[in-house]
């Protein structure tokens, strides 16, 4: 167990409202990530942290906006929640270990836009 | 964005089976190569990470082998068994890409009949 959890694991939720995924971990590693899962892309990257209040947009951000204002916390909001958006979103964190750093993945928040 | 091929994209093989998948990933500014193993309604874990050219990691009956020169990774399993029925991802880390991110290719589904 890395350490991640996520709330909630899961949402439903119509389109046009906001909707705000927690990731906690218990490691204090610095960077953690916001992966969304799609059919065919296995997973990609919505936003990262490298730090308190230091975050950067992954390959697909449009819609979303995360923040980071704890070293354990990292937000992924949706503004307006769209059907495209229906997916599960998995947390990672990033353990730099004694040589190769790995990421580890949070249990996954499925969301449901209606 | 790297671009990461994972073929095939699915595999049904039977029980006792034995089987492989490649990934193919830009073999420029190489840093790492992690492979995962993804089951259905779980979050993706770590298989191996590998660096060095000709690397081999084993992990029971599961094995892979990485080429930095030319950008391919292969995933062996021996003896495939039910419980390795799973989608394998794997993920470059490039050392050019901005926080050194990893990228997932589409994945191999596998699905192991008994």
């Amino acid at each position: 167990d890395a350490g991640i959890t996520q709330s909630p694991r899961h949402k439903v939720t119509e389109t046009g409202t906001p909707v705000t995924l927690r990731c906690h971990q218990t490691e204090n590693h610095r960077y953690m990530y916001w992966y969304r899962q799609d059919p065919g892309h296995g997973l990609r990257l919505i936003h990262y942290s490298y730090g308190v209040k230091d975050t950067d947009k992954g390959e697909v951000s449009d819609g979303y906006s995360v923040s980071r204002s704890k070293t354990e916390d990292f937000l992924l909001t949706l503004e307006s929640a769209t059907s495209s958006q229906t997916s599960v979103y998995f947390c990672a964190i990033r353990d730099p270990g004694t040589g190769n750093p790995v990421e580890y993945f949070g249990p996954g928040t499925r969301l449901l836009v209606l | 964005i790297l671009n990461v091929e994972q073929s095939p994209q699915s595999l049904h093989v039977q029980e006792g089976d034995s089987t492989n998948f490649t990934c193919s990933f830009p073999s420029s500014n190489f840093y790492a190569l992690h492979w995962y193993r993804w089951e259905t309604a779980k979050s993706p874990e770590a298989l191996f990470v590998m660096t060095l050219n000709g690397d081999e990691k084993k992990k029971g009956r599961i094995s892979a082998t990485l080429n930095t020169k030319e950008g391919y990774s292969y995933l062996y399993i021996k003896g495939s068994q039910p419980e390795d029925s799973a989608t394998y991802l794997c993920a470059p880390r490039g050392g050019n890409n901005a926080g050194n991110m990893l990228t997932f290719g589409g994945g191999t589904r596998l699905m192991v009949k008994p």
